[in-house]
């Protein structure tokens, strides 16, 4: 059984469109968390929540909102895609705090 | 500004030889700090977890080390095998965030 799913794996789309990427995990944990991962590889946390709770919001433009409908999901959704926007997305999962995250295969977005 | 370092963005060796990754990081006061490996299209997968009170850590063949004062982390694979050809991570915590460096890509040679 995959621990932390996320889907869709790929997802190409136009510019101005609205998309979401939908994370599940079976794990029992308390907190998800989305994180980017752009051409240059590094990994930045976009968003964190606990127990359904946001708990960290980066500087991420307001086109971007996270939805956790309970502890076990936390979907992205991404409002007037740009060219920038293009990166892999991950979602991840831990049991409390920061230690030992579970990452999902995550979703490589590409804008067009 | 908060910086994590990691010594260069790739490493090849030799099958059976040792890897050595450098972590290096500027303004953070880790309670600990992680290694995650990335292999091409998939998420990166814990390994090691290390504590600021501790000086080494091992699992298997891998083996962590924490100096707080030189604020520096070396991950090493020792008989290194084709198959810990992948990306490797440091991250740390702060302000309740993890925060991951660019990454070492290790290319081990059969």
């Amino acid at each position: 059984d995959t621990a932390v799913s996320q889907t869709p794996k790929y997802l190409v789309t136009q510019m101005g469109n609205d998309k979401s990427i939908k994370c599940e995990q079976n794990l029992g944990h308390d907190t998800m968390y989305w994180y980017k991962q752009d051409s240059k590889k590094f990994l930045k946390i976009m968003f964190s929540y606990n127990n359904k709770e946001l708990i960290i919001n980066e500087t991420v433009p307001n086109r971007f909102s996270p939805k956790s409908p309970d502890k076990a999901h936390l979907n992205l959704h991404i409002n007037s895609l740009e060219l920038g926007d293009s990166a892999v997305y991950f979602c991840a999962s831990s049991q409390g705090g920061n230690e030992k995250l579970f990452f999902g295969s995550g979703t490589q977005l590409s804008v067009l | 500004s908060q910086k994590i370092e990691q010594n260069s963005e790739a490493l090849n060796i030799q099958e059976g030889k040792t890897a050595t990754l450098t972590c290096n990081y500027t303004n953070y006061s880790p309670a600990y700090l992680q290694w995650y490996r990335q292999d091409p299209g998939r998420g990166p997968v814990f390994l090691l977890l290390i504590r600021e009170n501790e000086k080494e850590k091992r699992k298997e063949r891998l083996k962590v080390t924490f100096d707080t004062t030189l604020k520096q982390s070396l991950f090493h694979i020792t008989a290194s095998q084709p198959a810990d050809s992948a990306t490797y991570l440091c991250a740390l915590e702060s302000d309740y965030k993890l925060s991951f460096g660019a990454g070492t890509t290790v290319t081990v040679r059969a």
